[in-house]
């Protein structure tokens, strides 16, 4: 079936570093989702690509979807202590069902 | 606008103990989900329902089952739990399907 890898498990950053977290589709995906969570909160919806290596920027982060559509990443320039939290990608395979990722938990040092 | 709220907040069970969680959307959103978060395992759906009067499993079913009461209501009931349905369980609704997703605050769940 269609799984959803997403790379690191964990980052830990010092303030002011870059920030990468990476996901990987089995399959094609007709779009991907991308939601952050706060430690003890619940997800929220950042943003949603579509298009055959769309980007996507909101302020310090930098979305991006692969050409083959079956990758994206998310990218924060410049972290700062309010970007903690576990982001997750969610991809929209053919099966009409949208699979998480297993989360990238990030930890910024101030 | 209160989106999506769920009841309770925290439950403690004992196995072979029975439960109903309770999720209501306010946003007249057609589509309703429950999802589990275990550490490292990510959000793993475990019932969805497209529409009212629809419901259909996802990844992970087995030990529960849901109701789609009307347009706003979507429960989840654990039958009899068991210490591996110790999770942090989320409901969450779209205007579509697999549309992007509104969460309610979780239930942390306890199975002893």
């Amino acid at each position: 079936g269609q799984q959803v890898m997403q790379i690191p498990q964990y980052q830990h950053v010092q303030e002011g570093e870059d920030f990468t977290t990476y996901c990987n589709s089995s399959t094609t995906l007709s779009n991907i989702q991308w939601y952050k969570q706060r430690p003890g909160g619940h997800p929220v919806f950042l943003i949603q690509l579509v298009k055959s290596g769309e980007v996507k920027k909101q302020k310090r982060l930098t979305f991006q979807f692969g050409e083959a559509k079956k990758n994206s990443s998310l990218h924060i320039t410049a972290t700062q202590t309010t970007d903690v939290g576990t982001y997750f990608c969610a991809g929209l395979g053919n099966t009409g069902k949208l699979i998480f990722g297993q989360g990238t938990t990030l930890q910024v040092k101030p | 606008n209160a989106g999506v709220t769920q009841t309770p907040k925290f439950q403690v069970l004992k196995t072979g103990q029975s439960m109903t969680l309770q999720c209501a959307q306010d946003m007249n959103h057609n589509s309703m989900y429950w999802y589990r978060q275990d550490p490292g395992m990510g959000l793993r759906l475990i019932y969805y329902s497209a529409s009212e009067g629809t419901t259909d499993k996802g990844e992970v079913p087995n030990g529960y089952n849901v109701s789609r009461l009307n347009k706003r209501e979507f429960s989840l009931r654990l039958e009899s739990a068991a210490p591996s349905q110790t999770s942090v369980y989320f409901c969450a609704s779209s205007a579509a399907r697999s549309g992007t997703l509104h969460f309610g605050n979780g239930t942390r769940l306890t199975v002893t």
